[in-house]
């Protein structure tokens, strides 16, 4: 199984900061990466999807990178309904796995 | 607009059985491959189970394979997830969700149902 390791597993952020999240694969994975938004009591959210592409609908402070083994989701300036719990999948391959998650909390 | 919401969570006791629902909108189902993903208590998310468009081909987690049955009707445009042997670890919010394909991930999801397996 690919195993996607998440990191970091909380930060503590305020409006208007920039954040970087990042996931790593254990073997190469092309761009099979897609980024995922939940809050509680909603229904989840792709924000990103082939490691770079943005979801339509989806606002512009949000990108991702990576190719590979590396992938990054960036928040160019943090905005107060951007706190949730975000998570990478992979699925390149069958079992598709999530990284661990990363909760943004506020600082 | 496509939406996604499921049904037929509750509680039940170790080793029984649980069908859950998710009725789709705004698509035709069978167009598309179809997934199941749950997030554990405090946990993060797993995969559990994928339909081909059409339903030609399904898949498995390893944690589920022999107990969970996934399946789709045209008639209703829904998505099921038969669950039998129950276990108090399969405790969860179980969400519906699509994809392009059975290799393209998921797009949109459903807003889940809970699962509670105790005695």
């Amino acid at each position: 199984d690919i195993q996607m390791t998440q990191s970091p597993s909380s930060l503590s952020v305020s409006i208007g900061d920039r954040v970087t999240i990042s996931c790593r694969a254990s073997q190469g994975i092309k761009n099979d990466v897609s980024w995922h938004q939940l809050k509680p009591g909603k229904a989840p959210k792709r924000l990103i999807y082939a490691a770079s592409s943005l979801q339509s609908g989806v606002p512009s402070r949000f990108s991702g990178s990576g190719f590979g083994t590396e992938f990054t989701l960036t928040i160019s300036s943090l905005q107060p309904e951007d706190f949730a719990t975000y998570y990478c999948l992979q699925h390149s391959s069958y079992p598709y796995t999530f990284g661990q998650g990363t909760k943004l909390e506020i600082k | 607009q496509v939406q996604l919401v499921e049904s037929g969570g509750g509680v039940v006791q170790p080793g029984m059985s649980l069908r859950l629902s998710c009725a789709a909108s705004g698509f035709r189902q069978h167009s598309y491959a179809m997934f199941w993903v749950r997030q554990a208590p405090g946990k993060g998310l797993e995969w559990l189970a994928a339909i081909s468009y059409y339903g030609v081909n399904d898949r498995y987690a390893d944690s589920v394979k022999g107990r969970f049955t996934i399946s789709g009707d045209n008639s209703q445009n829904a998505l099921f997830l038969q669950m039998n042997s129950l276990r108090p670890e399969d405790t969860g919010i179980y969400y519906c969700a699509r994809g392009q394909s059975i290799a393209a991930g998921f797009d949109y999801w459903g807003q889940g149902t809970l699962v509670t397996v105790s005695s």
